[in-house]
Formats: C-alpha cells, sequence, structure tokens
C-alpha cells in the first residue's frame, strides 16, 4: 500500500478481554515500531522490530504486552487481559531500515477498555 | 532514562502572531526531529537536526538544534490557521531508530 496502515481504526472491548491490534507497514520498510500516546500527549515507546526479530522490548509496559511480526511485514501487538489503563492510541510507524531514517507513521488504533 | 521536556503545552494566538516552541533535555542526541499531527492521524516529520547549532528553514518555520545536541526550537512566524495542530519533538540515540518524544505542544490559531 502507500502508506503505513492499522487495524481496527477503533476498538472498545471490556477490562479482561484480549486485544490484537495489527500493522501493514510500507512495502520493503525493514524496521517498525510501534508507540503508544495517551489523550494529547507525547508518544511512548513500545517495541522495535529489525526485520522478525525486536532487538528493543524496552517500552512493553508488562508481560501483558506481546508482538510479534512475520514475514518481515504485518506486524500483531497483544494486550492480554487489558486494564483500563491500557486505553490510549497505539501507533504503529515504519521505515526503511532502522536508525535516523524517517519513520513513517500509521493512523493508530484508539483502544478503549470499559 | 532519556527525557524531552516540551513547552509550552498549550498555545493559542491569534492569526499572523510568531511563536517559539521549545524542547529540552539533559541527554545529548544523535538527532532531533519535529512532528505535526492533526487529530485522527499519525504524526508527521516536519525536519530532521543532527549537527549542533544547524538551523533549518522550512517556509514560515525555522528549526534550530542546540549546540550541545540537547536542545532545540521550533518558531513559526505569521501564524496561520493551518498551522494548528499538536507538534511534537522527538530525539534519537543511535539505538536502532527508537524516538523518545516530548510531551507535545497543542496550536490553535484563530482567524
Amino acid at each position: 500500500g502507500a502508506g503505513v496502515s492499522q487495524s481496527p481504526s477503533n476498538k472498545v472491548t471490556e477490562k479482561g478481554k484480549d486485544v490484537e491490534l495489527r500493522c501493514d507497514p510500507i512495502s520493503g520498510h525493514t524496521a517498525l515500531y510501534w508507540y503508544r500516546q495517551s489523550l494529547g500527549q507525547g508518544l511512548e515507546f513500545l517495541i522495535y522490530f529489525q526485520g522478525n526479530s525486536a532487538p528493543d522490548k524496552s517500552g512493553l509496559p508488562s508481560d501483558r504486552f506481546s508482538a510479534e511480526r512475520t514475514g518481515g511485514s504485518v506486524s500483531t501487538l497483544t494486550i492480554q487481559r487489558t486494564q483500563q489503563e491500557d486505553s490510549a492510541v497505539y501507533l504503529c510507524a515504519s521505515s526503511l531500515v532502522g536508525g535516523a531514517y524517517e519513520q513513517y507513521f500509521g493512523p493508530g488504533t484508539r483502544l478503549t477498555v470499559t | 532514562t532519556q527525557l524531552l521536556e516540551q513547552s509550552p503545552q498549550f498555545l493559542s494566538i491569534q492569526e499572523g502572531e510568531n511563536l517559539t516552541v521549545y524542547c529540552n533535555s539533559s541527554s545529548v542526541f544523535s538527532s532531533l526531529q519535529w512532528y505535526r499531527q492533526e487529530p485522527g492521524e499519525g504524526p508527521v516529520l516536519l525536519v530532521t537536526v543532527v549537527t549542533g547549532g544547524e538551523v533549518k528553514k522550512l517556509k514560515r518555520l525555522t528549526f534550530q538544534f542546540g549546540d550541545a545536541r540537547k536542545d532545540s526550537s521550533l518558531h513559526i512566524t505569521a501564524a496561520q490557521p493551518g498551522d494548528t495542530g499538536l507538534y511534537l519533538c522527538a530525539g534519537e540515540n543511535n539505538q536502532g531508530g527508537k524516538l523518545i518524544f516530548g510531551q507535545g505542544t497543542e496550536l490553535s490559531v484563530k482567524p
């Protein structure tokens, strides 16, 4: 596709349920990043993929959060046993390679935990 | 932990006024980026500054990177309503491209 796409665009879930968020990066981009943005705030780094491996998982807030990337393309962020504090916009970005290259962001998935 | 302090958090001005947004840290960054984000969309890169003391201009926007590469500023001349949005600074430190973001500045330019 022309840009980074994310699905779903909005997700409302009940506390305690698991959710999966999907990111389709720009074709050919080897680096993929997940960030979280609370209302009106800056972005908080979660995890970085180079190809299918994740050299930096330092931003994952707890062991309820996990992510994988397959085929060097699509990535899925999974949140288990969701809590209300998980409510935020989850943004995915990709870049040609890791490092100081421009990151292109998707529109995000707005997650609301009730 | 590297942090970026961005100020002001909110700014409401009239069309035609000038403004400056600041981004400060106690840490050195290899590069610093400025993004603009509109509601319901992801951030869009405006500029990347790499060299200490560097100044870049993008039409009415002027970006400066501090000599020590710890701080940056964004100056907008003669602001327009179309400049309204969330402005974010982000530092990169040669760790795979992971960006450390400031809290953002919500700019509103009234006609």
